[in-house]
């Protein structure tokens, strides 16, 4: 399974846009690129999914590079609630739909 | 509603017992896992099934057994040959689409396994 990489944290003040990146270098042609978040004790939440278009929806938007080695998981105004391990991973398309998780990234939003 | 459900949410065992963990889902979903997640670490596949009665290991399969006789059930058991089984264990499903298993993943809120 293709491997990403996260910065382990990242700062961000309430009601500011957030740019999470990820890399992912060794990314096959039909790798999906999913994004996950997780509060404390909580099960993981889905965030987005994008396997080459930019996408869009009601939490977040996704930016993938032309050439895919890269993403960025884009918040538009972050709040207090959005303070959380955010987890970018490669999903292959053939599949078994099993996810490998990484370390990701911890999210603190200052208000 | 729809959704995943764990239980129990905690759970206390003593070393040498086997402990079985419930996941039940009426999201009609395919395909069902298990994560393990230790404090600060992100998770580890133990198990995964993509259909009733057949299932296949994880990264982490040593000291696990699952069984999957239903859709919508998919117990998990932690076994005494399971040497540091104190962890938060994740049960999650997902749907089939077109014969494909590249959706969403929908998450349990998780149980809390303390060996003492």
């Amino acid at each position: 399974d293709a491997k990403t990489t996260q910065p382990n944290s990242m700062e961000s003040n309430e009601e500011e846009p957030v740019h999470l990146p990820c890399n992912h270098s060794t990314i096959s042609g039909t790798d999906y690129i999913h994004w996950y978040r997780q509060l404390p004790s909580q099960g993981p939440e889905y965030v987005i999914h994008g396997l080459t278009s930019n996408v869009n929806n009601r939490m977040a938007s996704l930016a993938i590079a032309e050439d895919r080695k890269s993403s960025t998981l884009i918040l538009h105004r972050a709040t207090l609630r959005d303070a959380a391990v955010y987890y970018c991973i490669l999903r292959a398309a053939s599949n078994t739909g099993k996810l490998i998780f990484g370390q990701g990234t911890t999210l603190q939003v200052k208000p | 509603d729809g959704g995943i459900t764990q239980s129990p949410k905690y759970l206390f065992r003593k070393e040498g017992q086997n402990v079985t963990l419930s996941c039940e889902q009426n999201l009609n979903h395919d395909a069902m896992y298990w994560y393990r997640q230790d404090p600060g670490q992100g998770l580890r596949l133990i198990y995964y099934s993509q259909i009733v009665n057949d299932f296949q290991k994880g990264d982490i399969a040593e000291g696990y057994s699952v069984s999957r006789e239903k859709k919508e059930s998919f117990p998990l058991t932690v076994t005494s040959a399971q040497k540091n089984p104190t962890a938060f264990y994740l049960c999650a499903s997902s749907i089939k689409v077109g014969g494909r298993l590249d959706g969403e993943l929908f998450f349990g809120e998780g149980s809390r396994l303390t060996v003492l």
